[in-house]
């Protein structure tokens, strides 16, 4: 069973940097699509960026310029750093596996992070 | 706004069928497979249907999916109470080199 992991911190002042990380039990690091998604509180789900099964990262373009991505092949972790928040960056941020098969498809729980002065 | 459109909310009565829409464009739901995740309050989406129409082990037959054009559709028949969630429905966007997400309906079971 496949369960992913993520952990950071929850409450930020603006400008600071977001950092979150991922790692998941029972899959292997290799070979899968590694990506970060966030939901604004009563909106919709929006892609942050994504590390492919062939190591490629890819950003949404409208954060990139903010956007940190690493990846540890020895921890098998997969993390995430925002620059410069603002309240428009408050969201749960998830973390997301999916496999080259459609149906392998796995969700972190989330973690809320809230950017207040 | 999110790129894939959805109806904001849905509902029905127990037993009833509904259906949630989800819009797209040529650049995402007209060239790639369509997913359907569910999501209850305070948790992750969890995955609902894959490649337009399949479903997921453990997923009920009620739930069904299809897609023409550039447009996909979720429909839950013989609604049940434990229904009530948000709906997401997801697809790659070649234009943004990444994946897009509707805005996501909220099932109402009345």
């Amino acid at each position: 069973q496949v369960q992913v992991q993520q952990w950071g911190a929850g409450l930020l002042k603006p400008s600071e940097t977001l950092s979150l990380t991922c790692t998941a039990y029972g899959a292997s690091f290799r070979g899968y699509n590694w990506k970060w998604v966030r939901q604004p509180p009563g909106k919709g789900l929006e892609w942050i960026a994504e590390k492919d099964h062939s190591g490629t990262i890819n950003y949404n373009p409208s954060l990139k310029s903010r956007l940190t991505i690493s990846v540890d092949t020895s921890t098998k972790q997969f993390s995430l750093k925002l620059s410069s928040v603002t309240a428009a960056d408050t969201a749960v941020y998830f973390c997301q596996l999916s496999g080259i098969a459609d149906y392998f498809d796995y969700w972190g729980p989330g973690t809320m992070v809230t950017v207040s002065s | 706004q999110s790129v894939l459109t959805q109806p904001p909310s849905a509902s029905g009565s127990p037993g009833q069928r509904v259906a949630i829409s989800c819009s797209g464009s040529s650049s995402n739901i007209g060239s790639y497979t369509v997913k359907w995740y569910r999501q209850l309050p305070g948790t992750a989406p969890k995955l609902l249907i894959y490649t337009d129409n399949q479903r997921p082990s453990g997923v009920p037959d009620r739930f069904s999916g299809s897609k023409s054009g550039t447009s996909a559709s979720l429909v839950i028949s013989g609604l049940q109470s434990e229904d009530e969630a948000d709906y997401h429905c997801a697809t790659w966007d070649n234009s943004l080199n990444g994946p897009v997400f509707g805005g996501g309906t909220k099932l109402t079971v009345l």
